[in-house]
């Protein structure tokens, strides 16, 4: 199993650009979640979706958007990129809220300049 | 939701057991106490998790205090790649999120 893949691991964003985080897990899990972790910071919440077609915000859902038409598939959009969005952002997934584990990938590191 | 609070660091000597706390004196009765890790350039991995009973696992233990207003989350011998940062959250089970704190970081001298 590849468990939970992103795409790219690096970008460097121009301000203003858009561009599109890709997050896919085969596990068949039904929670998915968006972090950023900010350098030598924990990580915060940005969106969270419990199956498809069902999102949520989180704790900095600003300046971000996600979709959620698959199980597998849950991206993230960034429609005017900042420098305050430069981060690692993680994607992660889960069974359910009951399940202890929740599985993550290994990031993407965006900067814009 | 409720808080936890960590130290921000700790060292341990390779091959020695590594007891790492954490305060939760606001947890709920339906608060599940979670630990996860965060292998430096990696995405956090799950260690371990419980509710009342000390829990173990091939990677750790999990010792929760009789009030559970506390938990230590113990490596019984340390490795160099035990080098992390600990996260120890509290996860109402009822609830869709999962909330990060700011973790210890775990030096581990050969």
């Amino acid at each position: 199993n590849a468990g939970v893949t992103q795409t790219p691991k690096f970008r460097i964003l121009k301000i203003g650009q858009s561009m599109t985080l890709q997050c896919t897990q085969d596990m068949n899990h039904n929670y998915m979640y968006w972090y950023r972790q900010d350098p030598g910071m924990g990580l915060k919440l940005i969106y969270y979706s419990v199956g498809a077609g069902i999102t949520d915000k989180g704790e900095v859902p600003n300046g971000y958007n996600v979709s959620r038409s698959t199980t597998e598939d849950f991206p993230l959009r960034l429609e005017l990129a900042a420098p305050s969005q430069t981060s690692v952002y993680f994607c992660a997934s889960s069974y359910s809220r009951d399940s202890g584990e929740a599985f993550f990938g290994q990031g993407t590191r965006l900067t814009v300049v | 939701d409720a808080k936890t609070t960590q130290p921000n660091s700790m060292e341990s000597n390779e091959e020695e057991p590594v007891h790492l706390p954490c305060n939760h004196s606001t947890i709920s009765g339906t608060d599940y106490i979670h630990w996860y890790r965060q292998l430096p350039s990696q995405g956090p991995e799950y260690v371990i998790h419980g509710l009342t009973s000390n829990v173990n696992n091939r990677m750790a233990s999990l010792a929760i205090a009789e009030d559970r207003k506390s938990s230590t989350l113990i490596l019984h011998r340390a490795t160099l790649r035990d080098a992390a940062v600990y996260y120890c959250i509290l996860r109402l089970r009822s609830a869709r999120q999962l909330t990060f704190g700011s973790g210890t970081q775990l030096t581990v001298l050969p």
